[in-house]
């Protein structure tokens, strides 16, 4: 069975870091792309890039650019969502989730990480 | 902004037929297939429909998708008080190498 599992939530301040992680299984991890999607309080779904672990290709939203990493570690079937820097307009649950091809759709979902930005 | 144009809201009451659609562009839904999401309140997206018309196992026959052009529907026949909640469409964007969601129906039944 598919899963992916999501770290917990997170409460931060303005300009601190933050790693989240999505740890998967019961597939092969290198051979799909992850997603990451961003979900506002009370809007829709954004997509903000994903990876492939086989290479670490990685691919961004211009409107994420620059603004978050995305990584792997393969040897623990995890794919993690970084920022160095968090803003309150950060605050929002972030769902991972597998992709069939890069041009496909997504299978499979994490239940999300819960971000709260806040002085 | 969704580059994807889906209607806010829709309703229908208990076993009646309801359609939600999802307008883009040659970019997108011109050229490439359209997936479609559930989201119960509260919970994480669910995949309902894939490649414009798949379903994946367990999702009821009740719920079907089309593609003609660069618009795409979703039909919810039947319709179930489980049923309500958020519906985004999704396609592969050329342009953007990316994905794009359409802004999300929120879906009542009455």
């Amino acid at each position: 069975e598919v899963q992916l599992v999501q770290s917990g939530a997170e409460m931060k301040k303005p300009g601190e870091s933050l790693k989240i992680s999505c740890t998967t299984s019961g597939y092969r991890f290198n051979s799909n792309w992850i997603g990451w999607v961003r979900q506002m309080p009370g809007k829709g779904l954004e997509w903000m890039g994903m990876i492939f672990p086989g290479d670490s290709d990685t691919r961004y939203s211009p409107s994420f650019h620059g603004q978050v990493n995305m990584s792997v570690d393969s040897s623990i079937s995890t794919a993690y969502l970084h920022w160095t820097s968090l803003k309150a307009s950060d605050t929002a649950v972030y769902f991972c989730a597998r992709r069939v091809g890069e041009a496909g759709w997504f299978d499979h979902w994490g239940r999300g990480t819960l971000v709260t930005v806040s002085s | 902004q969704s580059v994807l144009t889906q209607s806010p809201s829709a309703s229908g009451a208990p076993g009646q037929r309801v359609t939600i659609s999802c307008s883009g562009s040659t970019s997108n839904i011109g050229s490439n297939s359209v997936n479609w999401y559930q989201q119960l309140s509260g919970a994480a997206p669910k995949l309902l429909i894939y490649r414009n018309n798949q379903r994946p196992s367990g999702v009821p026959d009740r719920f079907s998708g089309s593609k003609s052009g660069t618009s795409a529907s979703l039909a919810i026949s039947g319709l179930q008080s489980e049923d309500e909640a958020d519906y985004y469409c999704a396609a592969w964007d050329d342009s953007l190498n990316g994905v794009l969601f359409g802004g999300g129906t929120k879906l009542t039944v009455l």
